[in-house]
C-alpha cells in the first residue's frame, strides 16, 4: 500500500541553524501539507500546497519557513534559522481524491 | 476557528470492553476524520466521514456524525491492548487543511 515518507526520522540542529525537512507524498496525490506538533499539544496546521504554489498558510508559517516541490517527488519543508521553540514533530500529508488525507511518520526536530 | 474537541480527554478501560469518544466542532465542514497516534508516532488515517453522512463503519470503528450539534462519536468495540493510543478528530472546510482537537488518551488494560 502506497504511503507518505518522511526523512530524517529525527533532527538534531543548534539554534540558527537551517534545516530542511524531507517528503515523499503518495504518487498520484494533488495537494501536500505540512503539519507540526510540539510534545504535548495539538497537531497544528502549516501550510498547504498545491500546483506548485502554496494554497494556504498558517500564521506560524513565517518567513523562516518555505516549502519546495523540487522534483516531481519529493516535497520539503525549511526552515531558515531555527528556535528553540520550532523543537516539534513535523509531519507531512497528502490527500487522495476521496479527501482522505495521509500522514507521514514525522521528522521530530531539536532544537537545540 | 473549527477545531475539533474530543472528550474525555483520558479513558482507560479493561480489555473486551467498548470505548466511546466524541468530538464537538465549531464551524462548517466537508469532512470529519478520525486518527490515531501511537506515543511519539506518526498518525493513522482510521475513518472519513462526509458532512451528508451520519454514521459509518469499519471493522470494529463505529462513527457517527451529527451536523446540527456540531459533534461526532468513535465507538471502538471489543477492545485490545493494541488499541491503546491517543485519538483525534479532525475537521476540514476550505482547501481540506485539518484542525485537530486535543485528542483523548485509550489505555487499554489486559
Amino acid at each position: 500500500e502506497p504511503e507518505v515518507t518522511q526523512t530524517p526520522s529525527h533532527q538534531v540542529t543548534q539554534m540558527g541553524q537551517e534545516v530542511i525537512l524531507r517528503c515523499v507524498p503518495i504518487s498520484n496525490h494533488l495537494y501536500f501539507y505540512w503539519y507540526r506538533q510540539i510534545l504535548g499539544q495539538k497537531v497544528e496546521f502549516l501550510v498547504s500546497f498545491y500546483n506548485n504554489e502554496i494554497s494556504e498558510k498558517s500564521e506560524i508559517f513565517d518567513d523562516q519557513f518555505s516549502v519546495e516541490r523540487p522534483d516531481g517527488s519529493n516535497f520539503t519543508l525549511k526552515i531558515r534559522s531555527t528556535k528553540l521553540e520550532d523543537s516539534a514533530m513535523y509531519f507531512c500529508a497528502s490527500i487522495d481524491l476521496g479527501d482522505t488525507q495521509y500522514f507521514g511518520p514525522g521528522t521530530r526536530l531539536t532544537v537545540l | 476557528s473549527q477545531q475539533g474537541e474530543e472528550d474525555p480527554q483520558a479513558l482507560s478501560i479493561q480489555e473486551g470492553e467498548n470505548a466511546t469518544m466524541n468530538c464537538s466542532y465549531k464551524t462548517s465542514i466537508n469532512n470529519l476524520q478520525w486518527y490515531r497516534q501511537n506515543s511519539g508516532r506518526g498518525l493513522v488515517h482510521l475513518i472519513l466521514i462526509r458532512s451528508n453522512e451520519r454514521e459509518k463503519h469499519s471493522g470494529r470503528l463505529r462513527v457517527t456524525l451529527d451536523t446540527s450539534k456540531k459533534s461526532s462519536s468513535l465507538l471502538i468495540t471489543a477492545s485490545r491492548a493494541a488499541d491503546t493510543a491517543s485519538y483525534f478528530c479532525a475537521t476540514d472546510a476550505i482547501d481540506y487543511k485539518l484542525s485537530f482537537g486535543a485528542g483523548t488518551t485509550v489505555t487499554v488494560r489486559a
